[in-house]
């Protein structure tokens, strides 16, 4: 079936610090791709998607551009802020798994002031 | 703004007791979904729903049952609640027109003893 990895459990940063968070997925036919955010004591919540090849998706100052060819869909921040600690999923949809979200296993980020 | 809600928020429970997470969405949104989100397995799957009366499983729907009679309430039922399925629960709706972007509540985290 369909998957989703994120090699970093937890990410510890300085502000002012580039970000990036890996993601690369499995799955079967042309998936969307998605990252959510979630802040303590919250659901998550959607930040952006990509949909084709070599599409960027970005939001707040986030970005992550779908590469089909690596498999891949990295989050990456110029200058990260102490508000931008929270927990970061990648997603995918899939038609073959019936329009089903399934996410990655979150990445956990700290940002020191 | 989209709106998904849940209660209770926090639920204690006994082993092999019988517990009702609650969701109600306002978002006019399709379908729905139950998570349950654990330390290093993120967010997964239990039930998700197309539309009122309709339930399907979902990646780990063992010792779940769901239930969805409107489109704006979805259920998710333990018979018998064991201490493994202590964890953090959240509800989400989501619809094509979205891309299948979904929104989510702000979780109900149930311990069961």
């Amino acid at each position: 079936g369909d998957s989703v990895t994120q090699t970093e459990g937890q990410v510890a940063l300085s502000e002012e610090d580039f970000l990036t968070i890996h993601c690369n997925y499995s799955a079967s036919g042309y998936p969307a791709l998605f990252w959510y955010v979630q802040y303590p004591g919250e659901g998550p919540q959607f930040l952006f998607r990509a949909s084709r090849d070599k599409e960027k998706g970005s939001s707040r100052g986030f970005e992550a551009t779908y590469d089909k060819g690596t498999t891949s869909f990295h989050l990456r921040k110029a200058s990260v802020q102490e508000s931008d600690s929270a927990v970061y999923y990648c997603a995918l949809v899939s038609s073959n798994m019936g329009y089903k979200l399934t996410f990655g296993t979150g990445t956990s980020l700290l940002v020191d002031p | 703004e989209a709106a998904v809600t849940q209660s209770p928020r926090n639920k204690v429970a006994v082993t092999g007791g019988k517990v009702t997470l609650s969701c109600n969405q306002t978002n006019n949104h399709n379908n729905m979904y139950w998570y349950r989100q654990d330390t290093g397995h993120g967010l997964r799957l239990i039930h998700y729903s197309y539309g009122a009366g309709s339930t399907e499983k979902g990646d780990i729907p063992d010792g779940y049952k769901a239930s969805r009679p409107s489109q704006e309430n979805f259920s998710l039922i333990l018979e018998l609640a064991t201490p493994s399925q202590t964890s953090v629960y959240f509800c989400a709706s989501g619809d094509s027109d979205t891309i299948y972007e979904q929104y989510f509540g702000p979780g109900t985290r149930l311990t069961v003893l």
